[in-house]
């Protein structure tokens, strides 16, 4: 199974501060199709996941351009640019290049 | 609006099954495919496995293989995870999650608590 090293697994941070989560893939994340499937996801307390970023920098419809994604191959990054106290809680990388898809362990953002 | 609800939190016994559902709305239910997805206390997210409405085919995470069954209801666009043999290693959150066009894990449930306790 595919492994994604999330690091940091914890990220403190002040209002305004800009911050970046890795996201490293034991494996090439290039599908065959020329797509390479790395998603953000961000879990807020007592809530479910929601999608922020797809196919590695996409943003999804609604979420702030304070939020960009970039990467390649095996190494991928989330920014926050600004972070604001609505971005606490934890991130996840996910894969659906090779079944069976997997997360990364998450980083959890907290204000310091 | 895209909207996946799930059906409530479920106390189960040990060696039981449990059948939990997603009902789907504001998007084509047949053509994107389902996911299901376990979170452990204070654990991370694991995949469970994912169904096609559109024809019912399947593809299970070995790990949960004999453990979840997937399926799925065209006229009421709700899809359904069967849990058998149930230990307290069980217990957990299960969320749906669907993929829309090319968005993979674009849209997610609320989440259906499972206690597995005797």
């Amino acid at each position: 199974d595919v492994v994604l090293t999330q690091t940091p697994p914890t990220l403190s941070a002040t209002i305004g501060q800009s911050v970046s989560i890795s996201c490293r893939s034991s494996q090439s994340l290039l599908h065959r199709n020329g797509n390479t499937y790395l998603n953000w996801l961000l879990q807020r307390p007592g809530q479910p996941p929601q999608l922020l970023i797809y196919l590695v920098s996409r943003l999804e419809s609604g979420v702030p351009n304070r939020f960009s994604g970039s990467g390649s191959g095996t190494d991928f990054t989330l920014k926050i640019s600004g972070v604001e106290a609505e971005d606490l809680g934890v991130y996840y990388c996910v894969q659906s290049t090779h079944a069976p898809y997997t997360f990364g362990a998450g980083t959890k953002l907290e204000l310091k | 609006q895209v909207q996946l609800q799930q059906s409530g939190t479920e106390l189960v016994k040990p060696a039981s099954s449990v059948k939990i559902s997603c009902k789907a709305s504001g998007y084509p239910f047949t053509s994107n495919y389902m996911h299901w997805i376990r979170q452990q206390p204070g654990n991370g997210l694991e995949w469970i496995g994912w169904i096609y409405p559109g024809n019912g085919n399947t593809k299970y995470n070995q790990k949960f293989d004999g453990k979840a069954t997937l399926t799925a209801d065209k006229s009421s666009s709700t899809a359904y995870m069967q849990l058998s043999s149930l230990t307290s290693e069980d217990s957990a959150v299960y969320f749906c999650a669907s993929n829309y066009g090319g968005y993979w894990f674009a849209y997610w449930g609320q989440g259906t608590l499972v206690t597995v306790s005797s």
